[in-house]
């Protein structure tokens, strides 16, 4: 199984300050045949269900403000949150979908410092 | 508006059976692969497994830890993915999302609740 590392385990970030989460999988999940990562950002809030976020590892979903960006390759990737808003405290999740069984990472809680 | 709503989750104890519902509307479900998720409370998320359309074999696939236990499936004419969850273990405690599946997941129901205890 590909094993989903995230770090930090939390962070704390003034609002309008950036936030940046870190996300690498045991193996890379490039796929070289269509040249797409296939890694995707989850976030959750408090009682609510997972919101996908970024898929393709940089491709945002529909109604994400801007202010959400993912970048990496491989094997190593980021989530960046460049100015923190209220909105934006919750868990964030790494998920790798190369290969069943899909995994995701531990998960990253975002506040407000 | 894509609509996932769980059902059937409950207090069961170990070595006991239960069977999830996902009632589903707003997008072609007979389309649609399937899958479901977990999270234990406090903890993150777990991939349980997930089901293919019909017409792409409907073949299922589960982690390691719930394979030979629990089964997924869908009725296509009930807009319905169900998961029946057989020999439960306390580990099994869980809110247990249905989500629609491209591999990421996109849509999911707010949950239900599974507790497994003596």
């Amino acid at each position: 199984d590909i094993v989903m590392t995230q770090s930090p385990d939390s962070l704390a970030v003034s609002l309008g300050e950036r936030a940046t989460i870190n996300c690498k999988s045991s193996q890379s999940v490039l796929y070289s045949s269509n040249n797409k990562n296939y890694l995707a950002w989850y976030q959750q809030k408090p009682g609510q269900p997972p919101n996908l976020v970024i898929n393709w590892a940089s491709t945002r979903e529909s109604g994400v403000p801007d202010r959400f960006s993912g970048s990496g390759s491989g094997t190593d990737f980021t989530l960046t949150i460049s100015s923190l808003q209220a909105e934006d405290v919750a868990v964030y999740y790494c998920q790798q979908f190369y290969t069943t069984p899909v995994t995701f990472g531990g998960g990253t809680k975002v506040e407000i410092k | 508006e894509v609509q996932l709503v769980e059902s059937g989750g409950g207090l069961v104890k170990p070595g006991g059976s239960l069977r999830l519902s996902c009632a589903a509307s707003g997008f072609t479900f007979n389309n649609a692969a399937m899958s479901w998720v977990r999270q234990a409370p406090g903890k993150g998320l777990e991939w349980v497994g997930r089901i293919k359309v019909n017409t792409d074999g409907g073949t299922v696939e589960y982690a390691a830890p719930v394979k030979g236990r629990f089964t997924i499936s869908r009725d296509d004419s009930k807009t319905t993915l169900y998961l029946q969850m057989n020999n439960l273990k306390t580990e099994d405690t869980a809110v247990y999302f249905c989500t629609t599946y491209s591999g990421y997941n996109v849509d999911w129901g707010q949950g239900t609740l599974v507790t497994v205890s003596s």
